[in-house]
């Protein structure tokens, strides 16, 4: 299957400080790209469809502001959490698709002290 | 979007089939069906993914009956290593995730 590449997988950052999530699709063309945000023992949640070459489009409750998402090429989608807090730790995950399957990458654990 | 059930968790013992079902009362005519596997700290793994009848890949096989409401995800002789998060998801691309079925299997 298409193979989707996060990195980092795990980062940890000082509060009011901004973070970058890179989300790469290695074998295969992305136009659109998913992020999804998941809490301990919870299910994941989508945060925002990320569009290449235009701006990305935002789940209700979202702040586009704090979560920034560029997608300036087929390959590559970024999101920004800008000036991280606390409560904004959590399992980053972003996604896909290929052929009507989404792919998934390993997820980045963010850490917020 | 059809919204997704499915019993919280399961249990099982090595080497026994499992069956997950989950439930999409209003799938609609173009909605795809994909089941997913999560174990912790890592992303979603895709199983496999059908729109009617019977689908079967090397790990498990989907039964969609023909009105489409519900999906059965057959997990055939599973092992220690199947235990994990098993999610469904319904849609042309299916952005959605219910509760998901936390499946344990125990020696």
């Amino acid at each position: 299957g298409a193979v989707v590449s996060q990195h980092p997988s795990w980062v940890i950052c000082k509060s009011g400080t901004s973070v970058k999530i890179e989300c790469r699709s290695l074998d295969f063309q992305a136009t659109t790209m998913f992020w999804y945000r998941q809490f301990p023992k919870q299910s994941l949640m989508l945060m925002a469809t990320s569009n290449e070459g235009s701006k990305a489009t935002y789940e209700q409750g979202v702040e586009k502001d704090k979560f920034l998402i560029n997608h300036a090429s087929l390959t590559l989608s970024t999101l920004t959490v800008t000036s991280a807090h606390p409560e904004d730790s959590s399992f980053y995950i972003c996604s896909a698709t290929s052929e009507y399957i989404q792919y998934f990458g390993a997820g980045t654990r963010l850490s917020v002290l | 979007l059809a919204k997704t059930t499915q019993p919280i968790s399961m249990d099982s013992y090595e080497g026994q089939e499992v069956n997950i079902t989950c439930s999409h009362n209003n799938i609609a005519t173009n909605d795809y069906i994909t089941w997913y596997q999560q174990f912790p700290s890592q992303g979603p793994r895709f199983i496999i993914q059908g729109y009617k009848t019977k689908v079967t890949n090397e790990v498990a096989s989907l039964f969609i009956p023909a009105d489409r409401k519900s999906s059965t995800l057959s997990l055939p002789r599973v092992s220690l290593s199947d235990t994990a998060v098993y999610y469904c998801l319904v849609g042309e691309l299916g952005f959605y995730f219910g509760s998901g079925t936390k499946l344990n299997v125990k020696p």
